[in-house]
């Protein structure tokens, strides 16, 4: 097992357009999160997966934003009708106890011009 | 609400210097954890301290757990290029254990 892999790595896209990212977690890691970091900030939460199951998602989502994990394994992240705002890195992380701490992917950065 | 606060937010030194970065609350941690991001990619976990009063060593970088766990430092020696980068500092949320709270981090710039 290589680690949380992300792709792409980089999305850039027209402002409207909807885009797909895909996680690969740590296999033996039952959970999964979402989160989103823009220049100068600490990473935002945006949702969280405990195999299946979405069990939280951060009121600071809008309803553009969905994500999945179909199999308990990958997850996915759509955001549909981007908007500029939407423009910052998209971080994946998987643990197995979060007090053990997180193994972030390298993130997909998306640029919404 | 549980804020975590980092300090300085930027700095910039010479190689072979020391340093100390400090992650403080007013709010009692159950643990703390530090990440050490690099430009374009995700934060990698350096350690987590867990019991008051702790220390940990990782090479060159010594970490502190406060003893009421509120707050906890990272201390650099003779630091090197490779040591550029975001440190982060993150704790669970009391009100809600599967998430983290995080600081804003420490830039850290160590120039030849």
């Amino acid at each position: 097992d290589t680690g949380v892999s992300q792709d792409p790595r980089h999305k850039i896209t027209k402002r409207g357009q909807n885009v797909t990212f895909r996680c690969d977690p740590i296999s033996e890691h039952n959970r999964l999160y979402w989160y989103r970091q823009t220049l100068g900030q600490g990473p935002e939460f945006l949702t969280y997966f405990q195999n299946e199951a979405q069990l939280e998602k951060s009121r600071l989502l809008s309803d553009r934003f969905s994500a999945e994990r179909p199999k308990g394994s990958f997850s996915t992240l759509e955001i549909q009708r981007t908007e500029q705002g939407d423009s910052a890195m998209y971080l994946c992380a998987s643990s197995f106890d979060p007090r053990g701490g997180y193994t972030f992917g390298s993130g997909t950065r998306l640029t919404v011009v | 609400t549980q804020l975590l606060e980092q300090s300085p937010q930027f700095l910039s030194i010479q190689e072979g210097e020391n340093l100390t970065v400090y992650c403080n609350s007013s709010s009692v941690f159950s643990s703390l954890q530090w990440y050490r991001q690099e430009p374009g990619e995700g934060p990698v976990l350096l350690v987590t301290v867990v019991t008051g009063g702790e220390v940990k060593k990782l090479k060159r970088l010594t970490f502190q757990f406060g003893d009421a766990r509120k707050d906890s430092s990272l201390h650099i020696t003779a630091a090197q290029p490779g040591d550029t980068g975001l440190y982060l500092c993150a704790g669970p949320d009391a009100g809600n254990n599967r998430k983290l709270i995080w600081g804003l981090g420490t830039s850290l710039a160590v120039n030849p």
